[in-house]
């Protein structure tokens, strides 16, 4: 148990489909993150919520859009994607960054786009 | 942008050696960390080291880091069949931003 929950662990959606990717954690942590891991790609940078308020896009399609109603909590929702967005989302948090923190991974989403 | 690279992209080994792996960056990092990821879950934190040391264990893993040369590197000694999984080394500039590498592969034949 990592402390941090991802929910669906699998979805498989088509390109007009909305969803919504959860992610949960009670670890008292306010900075958190969306990741996207491609295979044998490097972990890429989504998202960052420090405090509730988005500090970091990384020049993410708008087919992508975050949310961050808490602390504890972050949504990752879905419209029109494509299949080269499949992949496993990761989502991550640590305590306020001083980059000195290292991340509490969930178990990922495994989104298949077809 | 990717900052840590690391090598070799896998590694085949008999259960009781020894396995070391290497990462290499481009620019001043703040510190490094490395961290394993079993199949289908994420990854778990493993050992950070900062800019001003140079080496660190933690049980039977033993990282170092060669600033000068932007390097570092993470042993794993007496492995074990459980120490299959990839590894991952993500470096720290002076914002809160980790930037990972694509990871080694590590497969521990029984």
């Amino acid at each position: 148990e990592t402390g941090v929950t991802q929910t669906p662990r699998h979805l498989v959606m088509g390109m007009t489909n909305k969803k919504s990717l959860k992610c949960e954690q009670h670890l008292g942590h306010n900075a958190m993150y969306w990741y996207k891991q491609s295979a044998k790609k490097p972990l890429e940078l989504m998202f960052v919520y420090n405090f509730k308020e988005q500090t970091e896009n990384n020049s993410v399609p708008s087919r992508f859009s975050p949310e961050c109603p808490n602390s504890s909590h972050l949504f990752l929702h879905l419209h029109t994607l494509q299949p080269e967005d499949s992949a496993l989302y990761l989502c991550a948090s640590s305590p306020p960054g001083t980059g000195d923190s290292p991340l509490h991974f969930g178990n990922g989403t495994r989104l298949t786009v077809t | 942008s990717q900052q840590g690279e690391e090598d070799p992209q896998a590694l085949s080994i008999q259960e009781g050696e020894n396995a070391t792996m290497n990462c290499s960056y481009k620019t001043s990092i703040n510190n490094l960390q490395w961290y394993r990821q079993n199949s289908g879950r994420g990854l778990v934190h493993l050992i950070l080291i900062r800019s001003n040391e140079r080496e660190k264990h933690s049980g039977r893993l033993r990282v170092t880091l060669d600033t000068s040369k932007k390097s570092s590197s993470l042993l794993i000694t007496a492995s074990r069949a459980a120490d299959t999984a990839s590894y991952f080394c993500a470096t720290a500039r002076n914002d809160y931003k980790l930037s990972f590498g694509a990871g080694t592969t590590v497969t521990v034949r029984a």
